[in-house]
Parts: structure tokens; sequence; C-alpha cells
């Protein structure tokens, strides 16, 4: 397994702008997640993906931001109209859905996103 | 009030300590209990985790859950410069068909030779 990878790794973005993140899982992991992680926080919860469903969505996501996992396997975070409140490491992680539980999840290096 | 409450620290010591992290929470559901270790500009990555209060050990690292309390920590023995990262604690229940995490805050520590 190559591990989860995530591109870009460093995004910066003037206010207003649309940008877009992409996360490719561990190969066959079939759910996928996407957390937002602000200085000196944990991460936080964003959104789920079964396979190509998304199931869950925190409060956190707001209109402006969308996630997709086409054919459920890489998936795209596209944020719109950015604010400076959106600069954070926005990382994904990814599990089989299919071990024991817990049911690891392994995270990818993160996007660390700027908007000035 | 936070579900996961962990002190940000920073924590600092000197190589060889013995060094004690802990995480209170509020929710008895949670099921699983995790530490993720996560260096500067990285993932975080899983080092432990266990499911029932007690001891479970793994090399230097041993975790310690008390549900009782709702309080779990984590030692680390002999500590090296190369644990010096950010220690995350996570909950999880099972919530939605999948288990969902909460972390604390992370503890920044430093080992210092």
């Amino acid at each position: 397994d190559t591990g989860v990878s995530q591109d870009p790794r460093h995004k910066i973005t003037k206010r207003g702008q649309n940008v877009t993140f992409r996360c490719d899982p561990i190969s066959e992991h079939n759910r996928l997640y996407w957390y937002r992680q602000t200085l000196g926080q944990g991460p936080e919860f964003l959104t789920y993906f079964q396979n190509e469903a998304q199931l869950e969505k925190s409060r956190l996501l707001s209109d402006r931001f969308s996630a997709e996992r086409p054919k459920g396997s890489f998936s795209t975070l596209e944020i719109q109209r950015t604010e400076q409140g959106d600069s954070a490491m926005y990382l994904c992680a990814s599990s089989s859905g299919t071990g024991s539980p817990p049911d690891t999840q392994y995270f990818g290096p993160g996007t660390r996103l700027t908007v000035l | 009030q936070k579900e996961v409450e962990q002190d940000p620290g920073p924590l600092s010591v000197p190589e060889g300590a013995i060094v004690s992290l802990n995480c209170t929470y509020s929710n008895s559901a949670f099921q699983y209990f995790m530490w993720y270790r996560q260096y500067s500009r990285k993932g975080p990555e899983l080092l432990m985790y266990t499911y029932s209060s007690g001891n479970k050990e793994d090399g230097r690292f041993t975790a310690q859950v008390d549900k009782s309390s709702k309080y779990i920590s984590l030692f680390i023995r002999d500590s090296q410069p190369s644990d010096s990262a950010t220690y995350l604690c996570a909950m999880s229940v099972f919530s939605g068909g999948y288990n969902k995490l909460i972390f604390g805050a992370g503890t920044r520590l430093a080992v210092h030779p």
C-alpha cells in the first residue's frame, strides 16, 4: 500500500477564490473521510463517504464546501468563495470498512490552505 | 464543554524521561480510545488503541483507560528525541454505520537530548 495521498500539499489563495483539493485513499478502502485541523487543535470531522455515497456531513461544512467521490475512488473537496477563516490543514483519511473494529482510519499528509 | 479535553502543553522533557499524556472525556458512549502521533506538517498516524479499562502495552508505549473516571493516558518510557511530536487522543463511537472519531486538541511534546 502506498498510503493516502493528497494534492496539493500547500495552497495559497486570495479571499474569494475557489480552491479544490484531491485525496487518493489506500486502494480498496471503501470509506473516506475529510477533516479540518486548525493551529493548536485536533482534526475536526467534515464529511464521510462509503464508496461514492456521501453519508454524513458536519455542520462545519457550510454551503461553500462541496465534496465528491465519483466512482468510489479518489475524492475532491472544493471550497467556493474562500474566506480567511478557511485557512487550515485539510486532512483526508480512509479505512477498509471490512476489518474488525475500530476500522482504523489512515490519514494522508494533508493540504495546508492559506487564504490571504 | 468539549467532548474530549486534552492539555495542549507544550511539554518539554529530557531524553530518557517517562512521559505522561492525558485526556478526559464526557461521552459515555465512546467505545474505542486511540492515540495518534502527528509530526510537524504531517498527517496523524495511529499509535495504539484500546477499548476496555486497564492497560495495553506496546514497546515503550502504554495506553491506560479508566472508564469510571472517563480518563485515558499514554505513557512513554525512555523517551527519545524522535518522540518529539504532537500526541492526539481520539475517541470513537459507532454512529451512522461507521466509527466516528472525536479528537482532543493534542499535546505538543519535545524531548531534548
